[in-house]
């Protein structure tokens, strides 16, 4: 089964703190992506890269920037975390062959 | 931009009950998901169904897609108090993207 791995499940962030939120999928998915979840709204897209070193912006994203390296790993960086950016943070990735995204466990993030 | 919109927001049924979610989007479609997210967790794919596809079972879970009403559903026959969760759409338009609705939370009563 494909696995998503996100390096924290909570973190706890300072406001104006640079913040690196990892996301590392084990089945060689050329397309990840990055969502947040809030309550009432469901999940919106903040940023997706469709291979190595390729980005495009989803739906929300300001205040965030994102680093593809390795067609494996996929981060996620708040430049300068913001009490609004908290909130539950999930990574998905999908095959080319697939039509179906594989979700990591999430990351709960609190900006103080 | 939030493609899909499920309804109702909340559902609250006893176990044995059968439950239905709906699901309405805006634009054309290739596919439609359904996915499920128990409280904390990440989403877990459930079932697809293809806009050229108008019912589609797996299991205990029936989806029926109406593409000339933008709306689909989802039946959970049988429910369980694991069936518990949070219930998603999402719809694939061929931007190699996916919307997701703002779901519907389950509750099974034992």
């Amino acid at each position: 089964d494909v696995k998503v791995t996100q390096s924290s499940r909570y973190l706890v962030k300072r406001t104006g703190e640079k913040v690196f939120l990892e996301c590392v999928q084990d089945m060689d998915h050329e397309n990840m992506f990055w969502y947040r979840q809030d309550p009432g709204l469901g999940l919106r897209l903040i940023y997706f890269s469709y291979d190595v070193k390729m980005k495009e912006k989803g739906d929300i994203p300001e205040g965030y920037s994102v680093s593809r390296e390795k067609k494996e790993r996929f981060s996620l960086i708040l430049e300068s975390a913001s009490t609004n950016q908290t909130s539950m943070y999930l990574c998905a990735s999908i095959g080319q062959e697939n039509e179906k995204l594989f979700f990591g466990s999430g990351t709960q993030l609190s900006v103080l | 931009s939030q493609q899909g919109e499920e309804d109702p927001q909340a559902l609250s049924i006893q176990e044995g009950e059968n439950a239905t979610m709906n699901c309405s989007y805006k634009t054309s479609i290739n596919n439609l998901q359904w996915y499920r997210q128990n409280s904390g967790r990440g989403l877990v794919h459930l079932i697809l169904i293809r806009s050229n596809e108008r019912e589609k079972h797996s299991g205990r879970l029936r989806v029926t897609l109406d593409t000339s009403k933008k709306s689909s559903s989802l039946l959970i026959t049988a429910s369980r108090a694991a069936d518990t969760a949070s219930y998603f759409c999402a719809t694939d338009d061929n931007t190699d993207k996916l919307i997701f609705g703002t779901g519907t939370r389950l509750q099974v009563f034992p």
